[in-house]
This record gives structure tokens, sequence and C-alpha cells, in this order.
């Protein structure tokens, strides 16, 4: 149980379009979904929390109009990277918390390649 | 502000017992956890801790003493897969009933022959 994943695993895309990763919780409704950005060799950043229905609260330094949060369902988030630049590129990883546990459990992980 | 410091790299030989450190100071503290990353690959959930003392699951083990802010984890009978990042992670009280991670920079374990 508790199964999250992605989609892509791997886009490369040019400087200036936007990216959409989708994140979804096959088997359990996720009240909760997180967004982490993971550069080489560090630790994982995390980028905004949503809740279902409500907007994303991001932290800071996240600039949020470049990076588009939905969670309009219990078992789907989206991230979208607007006008994506070579600095954007890193592993892209979400989580998803169900009602009533602490567990975060995550997707696969999504890596973007801004060219 | 959260900080939270675990050894960048430990090395172990298959078979062994490995402890993995972490220190950290934080408030609104509400658990600590213990994920696995290999190489490329998402974090994978081990333990987690709330109160202190040992939590045990097989090979694994997690240790924490809230008031030293201090957790470990341990390692039993080092296989060769178990090499890979471990990363502590601390959970905070982020305000209006949520909660949020914090993750510390991982600990690289290399299991040699």
């Amino acid at each position: 149980g508790a199964v999250v994943s992605q989609h892509p695993s791997w886009v490369i895309c040019k400087s200036g379009t936007s990216v959409k990763i989708e994140c979804r919780s096959l088997d359990f409704q996720a009240t909760t979904m997180f967004w982490y950005r993971q550069f080489p060799k560090q630790s994982l950043m995390l980028m905004a929390t949503s809740n279902e229905g409500s907007k994303a609260t991001y932290e800071q330094g996240v600039e949020k109009d470049k990076f588009l949060i939905n969670h309009a369902s219990l078992t789907l988030s989206t991230l979208t990277v607007t006008s994506a630049h070579p600095e954007d590129s890193s592993f892209y990883i979400c989580s998803a918390t169900q009602r009533g546990s602490e567990t975060q459990y995550f997707g696969p992980g999504t890596r973007l390649l801004v060219l | 502000g959260q900080n939270i410091d675990q050894p960048t790299e430990m090395t172990a030989t298959e078979g062994a017992i490995v402890q993995i450190n972490c220190t950290y100071q934080t408030s609104g503290f509400n658990g600590l956890f213990w994920y696995q990353q290999h190489a490329g690959e998402a974090p994978t959930f081990l333990s987690y801790n709330v109160l202190d003392g040992l939590e045990e699951k097989g090979r694994f083990s997690s240790f924490l003493s809230r008031s030293k802010g201090y957790s470990y984890l341990l390692l039993k009978e080092l296989q060769m897969k178990d090499s890979a990042s471990y990363l502590c992670a601390v959970r905070v009280d982020s305000g209006a009933g949520s909660y949020q991670l914090t993750f510390g920079k991982g600990t690289k374990l290399s299991v040699i022959p």
C-alpha cells in the first residue's frame, strides 16, 4: 500500500518552455502532498506543501509564479515549471501523506534537464 | 530555523553493524524519520520515532532522545545492497495543524566486502 507515482520520470526541454509533472497517490487518498527538489549530492529541499482544494504554501525563496502547483483531487497534484531555465534542472520529487498517518511516501522522482 | 547534522560518509564491512547518528536543533519537533535513498532514486521510508527509545524493525533499528536532540539508525548484518544514502528528517509543526519534514544532508554508506 501507499504507492505514489510520478510522471514523467525524465524530461528534457528547451529553455523557455513549461514542463508539467504529475504526482499521483495510487491506493490512498493524499490529504497533503509535498514537492521537493534535490540537486546533485545535496539533500531534499522542500519547495511547497499543498492540501487538496486549497492553495499551496511555498517555502521561502521558491517563486510561486514560476512553480505552479495544483492539487485538484485527493489523488493528484501537479507541478508546472514555467519558462524553465537551465538552473531549474534538478530532481523533482513529490510525497504524500494520508489522513491519520505521520509518514510521507515518496514518488520515484522526475529528472528535469533544461537545455 | 532547523539544523540537522549527520556524518557525510561512512564505510562498513558486509555482515557488520553500523550506527549512523543524527543531531538536530529545531522548534516544534513532532517526530523523526529515517529514509534510505539509493543513487538516482527517491527516498524510501525506514522508520519513525516520536517518543524516546528504540524502535526495531528487522535488521534496522532507530533510537530517539528528544531531550538530547539525538537519534541514530542502527543497521545490522550489513548487506551490499545497504549501500545508499541515509537521510535523517525531522517533522516540525508548521502551524495551523500542518507539518513539514526538514531533511539532513544524508549519510552516504558504503558497504565493502
